[in-house]
């Protein structure tokens, strides 16, 4: 079986500071790994993938995640938030035909 | 493209009626899946379809009936519609699951 843990419920961050939020997975074999992104009212839409290529992956608006197997970690960051930037995260583990979410991560970006 | 569409946006139905929720996508896409979304829990997976004529349940089947006749359409079906299915529903597709999944803008459902 696999699951998806996203350590924080929110997070809050001042605008031109760091993001980071945590997600913790388990899988008995080597998974995908996904990041996804809703903003209010919307549907989802990829931020990054990691699918055992490099360890560290890089997505789109400044986003990326590193893959550590020795921790099952796949923690999002950014050096520099943005107030576009504030939405509800997902961690996604991919395995054997189904995804499994975590139960997501509220981002706060205070002017 | 159109990418994924879902139709209606939004319904209210009452308890025990039934309704047909749409998904189209025109990316011809093999893999489509259907989810729910209620506060705090993500999205956790109904049915999903790996190619026409097969589909496969997934953690919260009960309730939803689905069919798969053309690679383009994936309907979900709540066959006796209950309070507990209050909630937002999101169609996806992708070339496999291992792939970027392409999300629908969603469907609002109230059942009273």
């Amino acid at each position: 079986a696999q699951s998806v843990t996203q350590l924080d419920s929110h997070v809050s961050v001042s605008e031109g500071t760091p993001v980071l939020l945590r997600c913790n997975y388990s899988s008995s074999y080597s998974p995908s790994l996904f990041w996804y992104v809703q903003h209010p009212n919307k549907g989802l839409q990829l931020l990054l993938k990691y699918t055992s290529a490099a360890t560290l992956v890089k997505g789109i608006n400044g986003f990326e995640a590193e893959f550590k197997k020795s921790e099952t970690s796949f923690h999002l960051t950014k050096p520099s938030a943005h107030m576009s930037d504030a939405a509800e995260y997902f961690c996604v583990v991919s395995l054997v035909g189904q995804l499994t979410f975590g139960s997501g991560t509220q981002l706060t970006v205070l002017p | 493209n159109a990418g994924v569409t879902q139709t209606p946006k939004f319904q209210v139905l009452k308890t025990g009626q039934s309704m047909t929720l749409q998904c189209a996508q025109d990316m011809n896409h093999e893999y489509m899946s259907w989810y729910r979304q209620d506060p705090g829990m993500g999205l956790r997976l109904i049915h999903y379809s790996v190619g026409a004529g097969i589909t496969d349940q997934g953690e919260v089947p009960n309730g939803y009936n689905v069919s798969r006749s053309t690679t383009e359409d994936f309907p979900l079906r709540l066959l006796s519609a209950a309070p507990s299915q209050t909630s937002v529903y999101f169609c996806a597709s992708s070339f496999s699951v291992y792939y970027e999944q392409y999300f629908g803008p969603g469907t609002r459902l109230t059942v009273t």
